[in-house]
């Protein structure tokens, strides 16, 4: 079953736009890391957030989290046409040892 | 130095049929990570293997197995296949074991489909 749940599920843009990704998932976590995936391949890791941790930067990535709301976003500045792909949310849960991987955003950048 | 090799990457089986992926993962990693890929479930956890041990296992039918060799090399094999198996198969490693506890390197996964 999935952990995590992303925010929209689809997402349209123009080059140079931020794009915002949110994810919202059920139990106490360790960490949230996100993942991107460019159609049909394996997924590359962004960015690794703590559960004591509060906001995150990688480059042109910033990744919140509120472990009050359950809920966690990434937020891609100055976008390109190469960050076109799916991303995905994966929670470590308190009482599991694995990561689980929410039910992704498919970004499209348009030139 | 070499990413997660993932064979074969694309393969056609039909229903009742075995088949086995093969997974090699990146030089002294020694977890390893099996999930499922489709459009209707979305990622699913499988297996992880460490030092030759199933650490974790997934809700998937015993139809599905894994096993993981000296040198990290991973396997997982599906028997009986069904239509509901065409699925992208992706393999991750890490340096340590826990796979929710650690960064994952995925490889670019086996595409079946089931006929």
């Amino acid at each position: 079953s999935q952990q995590g749940e992303e925010d929209p599920q689809a997402l349209s843009i123009q080059e140079g736009e931020n794009a915002t990704m949110n994810c919202s998932y059920k139990t106490s976590i360790n960490n949230l890391q996100w993942y991107r995936q460019n159609s049909g391949r394996g997924l590359v890791h962004l960015i690794l957030i703590r559960s004591n941790e509060r906001e995150k930067h990688s480059g042109r990535l910033r990744v919140t989290l509120d472990t009050s709301k359950k809920s966690s976003s990434l937020l891609i500045t100055a976008s390109r046409a190469a960050d076109t792909a799916s991303y995905f949310c994966a929670t470590f849960p308190y009482n599991t040892d694995k990561l689980i991987f929410g039910t992704g955003t498919r970004l499209q950048v348009f030139p | 130095k070499a990413g997660v090799t993932q064979t074969p990457r694309y393969l056609i089986k039909t229903r009742g049929q075995q088949v086995t992926l093969s997974c090699s993962p990146i030089s002294g990693h020694r977890s390893v990570s099996w999930y499922q890929q489709t459009p209707g479930q979305g990622l699913q956890f499988l297996f992880e293997y460490f030092s030759e041990t199933q650490r974790n296992k997934g809700n998937f039918p015993g139809r599905f197995s894994g096993r993981q060799f000296s040198n990290s090399r991973s396997e997982m094999n599906v028997s009986t296949l069904e239509l509901g198996d065409s699925a992208l198969y992706l393999c991750a490693s890490s340096s340590q074991k826990g796979a929710g506890a650690n960064v994952l390197t995925f490889g670019a996964g086996s595409r079946l489909t089931v006929l």
